[in-house]
C-alpha cells in the first residue's frame, strides 16, 4: 500500500530557532499534501493544503509566516516552524494523496513530535 | 461549521467482546464519513467509509452505518481481538477537508 514517511519523528529545539519537518510519499506521487496539528487528547486540526509547485493554502488562524510549507516535488513536502516558541510544541502529522477529488485516499505519515524549550 | 464528536476513551475490553464507539457529527451539505485507525507507532489508516445516508462501511469485521436522521456513524465490531488495540478516529469529509474527532483509545486484553 501507499506509504508516507516523516522525518524526524521527534525533535527538541530551543525557543527562537527554526525546525524543518519532512514528509515523503515513498511509493506514489502525491499531487496534494496536507499538514495537521494535534494537541494531546485533541483531534487533528488541518493547518494547510499544498499542491506540488504552488503555494500552500492555509486554514484560517494559521500563520503563514510562522509555518512555512514547501511542496517542491511530487514526493516531498516540508513544514518549517520558524522562530519556534513553547506554544508551538505539538504533534505534526502530514498526509498525502495522489488524487484530486477524493478525501478517502489520504495516506498519513506517523507524525513528528516537536518540543520547544 | 462541520464538527465531529466521538466518545472519550480509553475503552478496555476483553478479547471477543462486542465493541461500539459512538460518533456523531454536525455538517452542512452531504459529507462523507470515515473511520481511521492508528496503531502504535504508525500513521492513520483508513478503516472504512460511507459516502451517503444509509450506506454501511465495513472492513476487517468493523462496521459503521451513515445515519442522517441521528447524524451518527457509530463503529461496531462483534468480537474484538488483541490486535485491534489502537486509537480510532471518526472523521467527516467535505471536499479535501477532513474534520476529525478526538480519537478513542481501545485496549483489548487477552
Amino acid at each position: 500500500g501507499a506509504v508516507v514517511s516523516q522525518h524526524p519523528s521527534w525533535v527538541i529545539c530551543k525557543s527562537g530557532t527554526s525546525v524543518k519537518i519532512e514528509c515523503r510519499s515513498l511509493d506514489f506521487q502525491a499531487t496534494t499534501m496536507f499538514w495537521y496539528r494535534q494537541f494531546p487528547k485533541q483531534s487533528l486540526m488541518l493547518m494547510a493544503t499544498s499542491n506540488e509547485g504552488s503555494k500552500a493554502t492555509y486554514e484560517q488562524g494559521v500563520e503563514k509566516d510562522k509555518f512555512l510549507i514547501n511542496h517542491a516535488s511530487l514526493t516531498l513536502s516540508t513544514l518549517t516552524v520558524t522562530s519556534a516558541h513553547p506554544e508551538d510544541s505539538s504533534f505534526y502529522i502530514c498526509s498525502a494523496t495522489a488524487q484530486k477529488s477524493s478525501t478517502d485516499t489520504q495516506y498519513f505519515g506517523p507524525g513528528t513530535r516537536l518540543t520547544v524549550l | 461549521g462541520n464538527s465531529v464528536t466521538q466518545m472519550e476513551g480509553p475503552v478496555t475490553l476483553s478479547e471477543e467482546a462486542f465493541l461500539t464507539i459512538n460518533c456523531t457529527y454536525t455538517a452542512t451539505g452531504y459529507p462523507s464519513l470515515f473511520w481511521y485507525v492508528q496503531y502504535p507507532g504508525e500513521g492513520l489508516q483508513l478503516l472504512l467509509k460511507a459516502t451517503k445516508a444509509d450506506d454501511k462501511g465495513s472492513n476487517k469485521g468493523f462496521e459503521a452505518t451513515y445515519r442522517k436522521e441521528t447524524t451518527s456513524f457509530h463503529l461496531e465490531k462483534g468480537s474484538v481481538q488483541v490486535s485491534d488495540s489502537a486509537v480510532y478516529f471518526c472523521a467527516l469529509g467535505s471536499g479535501y477537508a477532513l474534520n476529525f474527532g478526538k480519537g478513542t483509545s481501545l485496549l483489548v486484553t487477552p
